[in-house]
């Protein structure tokens, strides 16, 4: 597509329940990127997608917290039994690549927790 | 490990002035730089990247300056409109996903 697609652009959950958050990258990005943004906060990394390599999900701030990306396309954030503090915007960005590349965002999801 | 500050953190200016946003990062072995704005509540917008064998890019009534030497960048925004109020945001890639800093940004109000 022409942009980085999100959806939904709104969430809001119960506390506890699961949701998921999609991400529809550039087509022809090999990088994938999830951010969290929390209110006056700046951008935390969340996980990287390469391609078909492992992904880095080094920044993930717990096991409630999954992601998945097949091959170049769609990639879906999960995070399961949802806690207040897990409300923020939830950013995907893609590039061509990670070095040279510049970062193109989707609009992002804000998810509230009550 | 790189950090990334920007001053200040919000600027207010009546509208039709000229205005510059800075960027300062700590390590100058960078790949590149780029500025974005952020609405209210919503994703980045990339506004321009400068790689680091640059000087500046320019697009429209932006200007941004990259200095690796002293660690600075800014972002020049000529003849301010109130559709200019956003923040505006530096990221600075020393090499690849893991080492992208983002400044906490500057909050850019213009005023009519």
């Amino acid at each position: 597509g022409a942009g980085v697609s999100q959806s939904p652009s709104n969430k809001v959950t119960e506390k506890g329940k699961d949701v998921e958050l999609r991400c529809d990258p550039i087509s022809g990005h090999t990088a994938l990127y999830w951010y969290r943004q929390r209110l006056g906060q700046g951008l935390e990394f969340l996980i990287y997608f390469q391609g078909n390599s492992a992904p880095d999900k080094s920044g993930l701030p717990s096991d409630r917290f999954s992601a998945e990306r097949t091959g170049e396309s769609v990639s879906t954030l999960t995070i399961q039994r949802t806690q207040q503090e897990d409300s923020a915007v939830y950013l995907c960005a893609s590039s061509l690549d990670s070095i040279t590349g510049g970062y193109t965002f989707g609009s992002g999801t804000r998810l509230t927790v009550v | 490990k790189q950090e990334v500050t920007q001053i200040p953190a919000a600027l207010s200016v009546p509208e039709g002035e000229n205005l510059v946003l800075n960027c300062s990062f700590t390590d100058s072995a960078i790949y590149n730089l780029q500025w974005f704005r952020q609405d209210p509540g919503k994703g980045l917008t990339s506004l321009l990247l400068i790689q680091s064998s640059q000087r500046e890019q320019t697009s429209g009534r932006l200007n941004a300056s990259l200095d690796k030497s002293s660690g600075r960048s800014t972002l020049y925004i000529a003849a301010s409109q109130p559709g200019d109020s956003a923040t505006y945001l530096c990221a600075v890639n020393s090499g690849g996903y893991q080492k992208v800093t983002f400044g906490i940004g500057t909050k850019l109000q213009v005023i009519p």
